[in-house]
Formats: structure tokens, C-alpha cells, sequence
């Protein structure tokens, strides 16, 4: 499984746009690339998923270059209930027939939001 | 309704003990995992079911044993409880073929003394 490596902790404030960027190397071509917000005391919560190129939900955005070895996940103006842990996952999707489809989760990106 | 819901939220328990965490799906999901969080924050899968079969059995001793009664339900059953499964325990689960969206309870702090 391709091991992703982020920032240990970054500092925003209010309104500003938040980009958060993950390396993926050994990003393989099966493994979809997925987003995930975890608050204090409560279990992770996805955000957003990709294959390439750009997704866009109500919540974010996912930028994912032709060579899929990054990401970077874009919160615009944040708040400061923005603040949380963010873990960028990469993982093949579970086929039915094989040991595959479990999450695996970095150290994460600890966002904090100041006002 | 929770999608994910797990019991209970808290558990104190003694060093020795026998002790479970019940997790429970009304997504309709086919598979479902427990995650232990540490104190480093670090999340780690340990099982993962898939339609009651059990799929993924990471590093993890054999006090720990899932149970997976339908496919609605994940149980975690621990014997012998030491200090160092003192964690946050969570479980999630996901549809099969879309195994990377996963949706997680809201965990069990549990705490051996």
C-alpha cells in the first residue's frame, strides 16, 4: 500500500484558503486517493475521494496532478470549526475477492484555525 | 438515526478483565472494521468483515477477537485486558467496492487501570 506523507501541523486563520498537500510516491494505478477530518473525541468523517485531476464538493476541493504522486486537499475560508486533524489516505478499492479495501491512516495534519 | 453507533462511549476497566464493544451499522453496508486510536493519535486498522467473513486480521494478539453475529454487526471482544489497550477504540464500515469511504462511530475510550 502506497505510504503518504503530510505535514505534521499547519496554522490559519479565519476566511483564508487552506491547501493542504500529500505526497503519494508509490501511489499505484488502482488506489483511489481519499481525504478525511477527525475532531477531537469523535471518529473520522470523510471529506472527499479521487481518482485525477480535480474534485470539487461542498466541502473542499482535491487537486491531483497527471502524475498522481501529490494531492493537495483545498478548504476555502476556513473556520474555526475548521480546526481539526486532516489524514490523506491512499487505498485500492476491496475487489470481494482479495485482502484489499482497508484504510490506512498517516499521522494526519493537525489544521489550526485562529481567529 | 447514527449510522455507526458504538457501546458504550466509555469503559473503565481493571487490568485482567474480560470486557466487549458493540458496534451496530443501519447503512446497509457490506463491510466493517475496528481502527484502535492511540495516545500518539496514530490510527491503525486491526479486523475489517466483509459480509460476516472475516477479511483483514492485522499484527494483533489474540486476546482481541471479532465477532460478526450479521452483517449489521461488529463486536470486539477482549480478554486479559493490559494497561497498553488503553486506546480509543473505533469502528467504521463501508460499501464493498467502495472501500476507501468508510464511516466511523463515534469510538470507545477505554481505559485499564
Amino acid at each position: 500500500l502506497a505510504k503518504t506523507t503530510q505535514p505534521i501541523s499547519m496554522d490559519s486563520y479565519e476566511g483564508q484558503e487552506v491547501n493542504i498537500t500529500c505526497s503519494h510516491n508509490n501511489i499505484a494505478t488502482n488506489d483511489y486517493i481519499t481525504w478525511y477530518q477527525q475532531f477531537p473525541s469523535q471518529g473520522p468523517r470523510f471529506i472527499i475521494q479521487g481518482y485525477k485531476t480535480k474534485v470539487t464538493n461542498e466541502v473542499a476541493s482535491l487537486f491531483i496532478p497527471a502524475d498522481r504522486k501529490s494531492s493537495t486537499l483545498s478548504l476555502p475560508r476556513v473556520s474555526l470549526s475548521d480546526t481539526a486533524v486532516y489524514y490523506c489516505l491512499v487505498g485500492d478499492i476491496y475487489d470481494g475477492s482479495s485482502n484489499t479495501g482497508k484504510l490506512i491512516f498517516g499521522q494526519g495534519t493537525t489544521l489550526q484555525v485562529k481567529p | 438515526d447514527t449510522a455507526v453507533s458504538q457501546t458504550p462511549k466509555y469503559l473503565v476497566t481493571q487490568m485482567g478483565n474480560d470486557k466487549s464493544i458493540k458496534c451496530e451499522q443501519n447503512l446497509g453496508h457490506d463491510t466493517m472494521y475496528w481502527y484502535k486510536q492511540d495516545s500518539k493519535k496514530f490510527l491503525k486498522i486491526m479486523f475489517s468483515y466483509n459480509n460476516k467473513e472475516l477479511i483483514i486480521n492485522e499484527t494483533v494478539p489474540n486476546r482481541f477477537s471479532p465477532k460478526s453475529p450479521d452483517k449489521a454487526h461488529l463486536n470486539l471482544h477482549i480478554n486479559s485486558l493490559e494497561l497498553g489497550d488503553s486506546a480509543v477504540y473505533f469502528c467504521a464500515s463501508s460499501q464493498e467496492m467502495l472501500g476507501t469511504e468508510a464511516f466511523f462511530g463515534q469510538g470507545t475510550r477505554l481505559t485499564v487501570v
